[in-house]
């Protein structure tokens, strides 16, 4: 159980394009979603982090306006690089977590490549 | 099904105390090995890793210890700090990415 998938795996787009990441809880309801950005072996950074029905709450120096996050119901979130430009290639992993609980399911992560 | 477990939700120490968190995986192919240290509305942050050519590594009160039989590793912090408080997430990864299979975490309390 507590399984998170992310939707693609692997994206390759050219710069100025928009690309659209799904993030789903398949077996419990994810009342808080958040979303990061991985850099190799190191920490991961903390982009934003959303509610179901209501705007994600984003970390400073993240823009916005060029990552759209949704979180339309208890099992789904996207989050939409617009614009993307080769600086924003990177593995951006979401997790999921259940009000009350400080256990985060970790979906498998994302690879962007810009060109 | 998840591939790196992570068992005890959460745990107490006293003070002064060793803690020891577990972590187990079931990808026989994951030959990296992480720990990340986790506060609140903060991402995690990178602690302390192993790769699998060795079964232990240390750094202050910081250590990794790694079975790869029992597909087994566990982190020690000797002595506990209540500001070691945190959740902890066992992570891992095959030598040819970089992309990172994280456990569901651990919620240590280190009680003064």
């Amino acid at each position: 159980g507590a399984v998170v998938s992310q939707h693609p795996s692997w994206v390759i787009c050219k710069s100025g394009t928009s690309v659209k990441i799904e993030c789903r809880s398949l077996d419990f309801q994810a009342t808080t979603m958040f979303w990061y950005r991985q850099f190799p072996k190191q920490s991961l950074m903390l982009m934003a982090t959303s509610n179901e029905g209501s705007k994600a709450t984003y970390e400073q120096g993240v823009e916005k306006d060029k990552f759209l996050i949704n979180h339309a119901s208890l099992t789904l979130s996207t989050l939409t690089v617009t614009s993307a430009h080769p600086e924003d290639s990177s593995f951006y992993i979401c997790s999921a977590e259940t009000h009350g609980t400080e256990t985060q399911y970790f979906g498998p992560g994302t690879r962007l490549l810009v060109l | 099904d998840q591939q790196v477990k992570q068992n005890s939700p959460s745990l107490s120490v006293q003070e002064g105390r060793i803690s020891i968190l577990n972590c187990d995986y079931t990808n026989s192919m994951f030959d990296y090995f992480l720990w990340y240290k986790k506060y609140p509305a903060e991402g995690p942050t990178f602690l302390i890793s192993i790769s699998s050519i060795k079964d232990k590594n240390e750094d202050g009160r910081f250590t990794v210890f790694l079975n790869k039989s029992a597909k087994h590793l566990s982190l020690h912090i000797v002595p506990s700090q209540p500001g070691d408080s945190a959740v902890y997430f066992c992570a891992a990864s095959e030598t040819s990415y970089d992309k990172v299979i994280f456990g569901p975490g651990t919620s240590l309390s280190v009680i003064p």
